[in-house]
């Protein structure tokens, strides 16, 4: 009963480097989302996807990339990770309608 | 523009009472979904309630309620008979366009901490 998984659960970044998270969902759900938890500021939304191969811009797009080539995985990319993209970072999942986002269990990403 | 506002970055309740956490919102959207969610401190969110903008009576799911008013545009939230395992970050959220499962927001977030 797998859910909502994200990979990895932890890493660490120096200025500049890029890298990926990805996360994989075995619910069959239309619609995707990012988001970043930074203290004192609630989750805020990066980018989500409303079904295979479509991507849009949440409230806090700049410095990442998504895509959704397969229904059930949706990437979030760090071209040139920045300090000011540490964060803990979500990934959640949802159906249409009245159904609430299963969420992962996060990922906490520090770029010193 | 969508936005979710919690003015209560923290609330104190005694064991046993009930306590509200305040939220309110603004959309053009008629048609919408409003959510409550609970995150303790090992860091899950944890979904409690769900209301929609057509619905006429307001949710409960057991000791939570949500209190809507649709004209203040305001959703609240109703923890009955608190208990020690309720304290948690909690966050009112927004999906706009109900049926279309679009972009769904958060607002900041009230801690509440339960006290024996």
């Amino acid at each position: 009963n797998a859910g909502v998984t994200q990979t990895p659960k932890f890493r660490v970044l120096k200025t500049g480097q890029s890298m990926t998270l990805l996360c994989a969902q075995d619910m069959n759900h239309e619609y995707m989302y990012w988001y970043r938890q930074d203290p004192g500021m609630g989750l805020r939304l990066i980018h989500y996807s409303v079904g295979e191969g479509t991507t849009a811009k949440g409230e806090v797009p700049d410095g990442y990339n998504v895509s959704r080539l397969k229904k059930q995985n949706f990437l979030l990319g760090l071209e040139s990770a920045a300090p000011s993209q540490t964060s803990v970072y979500f990934c959640a999942s949802s159906n249409l309608g009245n159904q609430p986002q299963h969420f992962g269990d996060g990922t906490r990403l520090s770029i010193l | 523009a969508q936005k979710i506002t919690q003015t209560q970055p923290g609330m104190f309740v005694q064991e046993k009472e009930a306590v509200t956490l305040d939220c309110t919102y603004d959309t053009s959207d008629q048609s919408y979904g409003l959510f409550w969610y609970k995150q303790p401190s090992s860091g899950e969110m944890i979904f409690l309630i769900y209301q929609g903008s057509y619905d006429e009576q307001n949710a409960t799911e057991g000791r939570y309620s949500l209190n809507f008013q649709k004209a203040r545009k305001s959703a609240n939230l109703v923890i009955s008979a608190s208990q020690l395992g309720d304290s948690a970050m909690y966050f009112c959220a927004m999906r706009e366009g109900m049926w279309g499962g679009f972009k769904t927001i958060f607002g900041a977030g009230t801690r509440l901490f339960v006290k024996a």
